[in-house]
């Protein structure tokens, strides 16, 4: 699987969107763009996925770039409960899922 | 989402005992089951690929004979660190996948502590 790469820290303000950036420049045509967040001690959460299309559920928007080398996921209200770290993975469907280092975003009053 | 259930959430045990960590697929078949482990302020590094009913594939670096993982149905795999040591203590996670979900779905971890 490609892999994916993000900024290892981000910082936003509570009720401001938080846009975390990832590059998979090495992406192939059959990888989906995959993210998930962490809190403490916790197992990993499922935030959303996508192939081409941008995406948009209850917990974020994801865009994917047109040639699929980057994609950014957005929180559009960020509270302080989304402070985590975020991982940005792609994947074949069914593979294995194989985590880098993240970006921890911290979401400040 | 679909849920996958992690037992037990943490346990502490003597060196040189064995620990069993149970995962299940509550509402879906999982057909192929991950265990990962996790170091304070690490990320999650993959241990092995379970399918079920043959044997797991473990990452280069990994005993398979000291992480013993059995898949024995579709909706549950154990995995147990057998004579344990304090270097052994860590976050072990598990998720399941089923090849018609295309998202992979993460239980809630096992604190493991050997003293």
């Amino acid at each position: 699987d490609a892999k994916t790469t993000q900024p290892p820290s981000m910082d936003c303000a509570e009720g401001r969107a938080a846009n975390l950036p990832c590059n998979h420049s090495t992406i192939s045509g059959n990888e989906y763009v995959y993210w998930y967040r962490q809190i403490h001690s916790q197992g990993p959460q499922y935030i959303i996925h996508g192939l081409k299309n941008n995406e948009t559920n209850e917990m974020a928007s994801l865009i994917i770039t047109e040639d699929r080398k980057s994609s950014t996921l957005i929180l559009p209200h960020a509270t302080l409960r989304d402070t985590a770290v975020y991982y940005c993975i792609v994947r074949v469907a069914g593979n294995d899922m194989r985590f880098g280092a993240g970006t921890r975003l911290t979401v400040k009053p | 989402g679909a849920v996958v259930s992690q037992h037990p959430s943490w346990v502490i045990c003597k060196s040189g005992t064995s620990v069993k960590i149970e995962c299940r697929s509550l509402d879906f078949q999982a057909t192929t089951m991950f265990w990962y482990r996790q170091f304070p302020k690490q990320s999650l590094m993959l241990m092995a690929t379970s399918n079920e009913g043959s044997k797991a594939t473990y990452e280069q670096g990994v005993e398979k004979d000291k992480f013993l993982i059995n898949h024995a149905s579709l909706t549950l795999s154990t995995l147990t660190v057998t004579s344990a040591h304090p270097e052994d203590s860590s976050f072990y996670i598990c998720s399941a996948s089923n090849t018609a979900n295309t998202e992979a779905f993460f239980g809630q971890g096992t604190r493991l502590t050997v003293v």
